[in-house]
């Protein structure tokens, strides 16, 4: 089984601020891991994913993220955030070799509060 | 290209009724699956469809059902609904099985129990 931890529930940072959230997950088979952000009364949209190659990928916004393998993480961060920014974003894996099987574990979200 | 869409948007039932929820794929996109945002919580996976048939199930009980159509849409049936299943119900496709697609994201039905 696999499992997502988003320890911050929360981080407000000022606008052109950096920021970082951070993810962890576990897992005893191979992942493949993914950022999604929700906007207020939307559904997620997929924001980076890692599935192989480059441990560092990136987003067309500005975002980018590390896969670290010996520290299970995959921390989200922007060097300087807007306020279209504010939004719930999610942490999430999914197997790889799952044979056709797409569950997706979520972690519990980190709310990011830009302040003007 | 038309991106998932969701019916209703918000929903509001009684403790005990039944719910049909429906989703449209986008196009081209062969495999739905559903999930449940409770409030304040990520997504839980409740089951996937794939040309028709189940093909993976999350944690929820049997009273949680579903459908894939011809056409790839797809609905969701909750029977005997509880207070618990109030949340919001996303729909999610993609183009085949393979675990590297991505998933796409209606923005879901609110449901809400009383």
């Amino acid at each position: 089984a696999q499992s997502v931890t988003q320890l911050d529930s929360q981080v407000p940072v000022f606008e052109e601020a950096p920021v970082e959230l951070r993810c962890n997950y576990s897992s005893s088979v191979s992942v493949y891991l993914f950022w999604y952000v929700q906007y207020p009364n939307q559904g997620l949209q997929l924001l980076l994913k890692y599935l192989s190659g480059s441990t560092l990928v990136e987003s067309i916004n500005g975002f980018e993220a590390e896969f670290n393998k010996s520290q299970t993480s995959f921390h989200l961060r922007k060097p300087s955030v807007h306020i279209s920014d504010t939004a719930e974003y999610f942490c999430a894996v999914r197997r790889k070799n799952s044979g056709g099987y797409q569950k997706v574990t979520f972690g519990t979200g980190t709310k990011l509060q830009v302040i003007p | 290209e038309t991106g998932v869409t969701q019916s209703p948007t918000h929903l509001i039932k009684t403790r005990g009724q039944q719910v049909t929820l429906r989703c449209s794929s986008q196009s081209g996109h062969n495999t739905v699956s559903w999930y449940q945002q409770a409030l304040g919580q990520g997504p839980q996976f409740i089951f996937q469809y794939y040309r028709e048939e189940e093909n993976g199930r999350g944690n929820f009980p049997p009273r949680f059902s579903g459908l894939q159509f011809p056409n790839y849409s797809s609905e969701l049936n909750v029977n005997a609904l509880e207070l618990d299943d109030s949340a919001l119900y996303l729909c999610a496709s993609s183009s085949g099985t393979e675990g590297a697609s991505p998933l796409h994201f209606g923005n879901g039905t609110r449901l809400t129990v009383t």
